[in-house]
C-alpha cells in the first residue's frame, strides 16, 4: 500500500543553518504530495505541495521537489529561523483519497 | 469564514464512557475528513463524508467508533465505551471536492481525549 518515510527527529540547528528534512514515499500511480507543518499549540497547515514529477513547491523560503526516480520529496530552506520550530509531515495523496503522513521530524532552532 | 472548527479541544473521560466529538467545516466545502493523531505519529485517516454520504472508513475505526454528517454541513465522530488506547488527538479536516488530488485539506485545531 501507499506509505510515507521521513527521516526521524528531532533536528536540532542553530539560526541561519541549512535544513534538510528527507522525505521518501511508496505509492502505486502518480501521488500529489505535500508538506504539512504544525506549530506548537496550533493545527495542521499546508506548507507547500507538487502535483507531479519534477514540479517544485516553495513557501516562506521552504522548498521541496517531487523527484519520481527516487520517490522522494525532500524539504529544504537555506536559512532556518527559530520561528520555524515545527513539527513536519511529509503527506502523499492519490486522487480521491485521503491523506497519508509520515510521522512527522521535529526541528528545534536556537538564536 | 474562521476556518475548520471543532468542539471540544479537550476532553477527559473515564474507561467505558461515550464521547462525542463536533466538527463544523468550512462553509463551502462538501468534503469532510476526521483522522487521529497519537503521540509521536503523523495522522492517520478515519473516515470522509461527501456531502452527507460516508464515503470511505479506514480499518481503524472500529465498530466502536460511528460518524456521522446528517446535512452535509456539521459532523460528529462518537466513541462508545473508551478504552485507553483511544487517547489521541482527533483531528477534522475539509476540503472542496473535484477532480484530481490537487485540491488543500484545512484542518481544525483537533480535539485531544484522554482515557483514564
Amino acid at each position: 500500500g501507499n506509505s510515507v518515510t521521513q527521516m526521524e527527529g528531532p533536528v536540532t540547528l542553530s539560526e541561519e543553518a541549512f535544513l534538510t528534512i528527507n522525505c521518501t514515499y511508496t505509492a502505486t500511480g502518480y501521488p500529489s504530495l505535500f508538506w504539512y507543518v504544525q506549530y506548537p499549540g496550533e493545527g495542521l497547515q499546508l506548507l507547500l505541495k507538487a502535483t507531479k514529477a519534477d514540479d517544485k513547491g516553495s513557501n516562506k523560503g521552504f522548498e521541496a521537489t517531487y523527484r519520481k526516480e527516487t520517490t522522494s520529496f525532500h524539504l529544504e530552506k537555506g536559512s532556518v529561523q527559530v520561528s520555524d520550530s515545527a513539527v513536519y509531515f511529509c503527506a502523499l495523496r492519490q486522487a480521491g483519497t485521503a491523506l497519508i503522513f509520515g510521522k512527522g521530524t521535529t526541528l528545534s532552532v536556537s538564536s | 469564514d474562521t476556518g475548520v472548527s471543532q468542539d471540544p479541544r479537550h476532553k477527559i473521560t473515564k474507561r467505558g464512557q461515550n464521547v462525542t466529538f463536533r466538527c463544523d467545516p468550512i462553509s463551502e466545502h462538501n468534503r469532510l475528513y476526521w483522522y487521529r493523531q497519537t503521540l509521536g505519529q503523523g495522522p492517520e485517516f478515519l473516515t470522509y463524508f461527501q456531502n452527507e454520504a460516508q464515503l470511505e472508513k479506514s480499518r481503524l475505526l472500529s465498530d466502536r467508533f460511528s460518524a456521522e454528517r446528517p446535512k452535509g454541513s456539521f459532523s460528529t465522530l462518537e466513541i462508545q465505551r473508551t478504552e485507553q488506547g483511544d487517547s489521541a488527538m482527533y483531528l477534522c479536516a475539509s476540503s472542496p471536492s473535484g477532480s484530481g488530488a490537487t485540491y488543500e485539506q484545512y484542518f481544525g485545531p483537533g480535539t485531544r481525549l484522554t482515557v483514564t
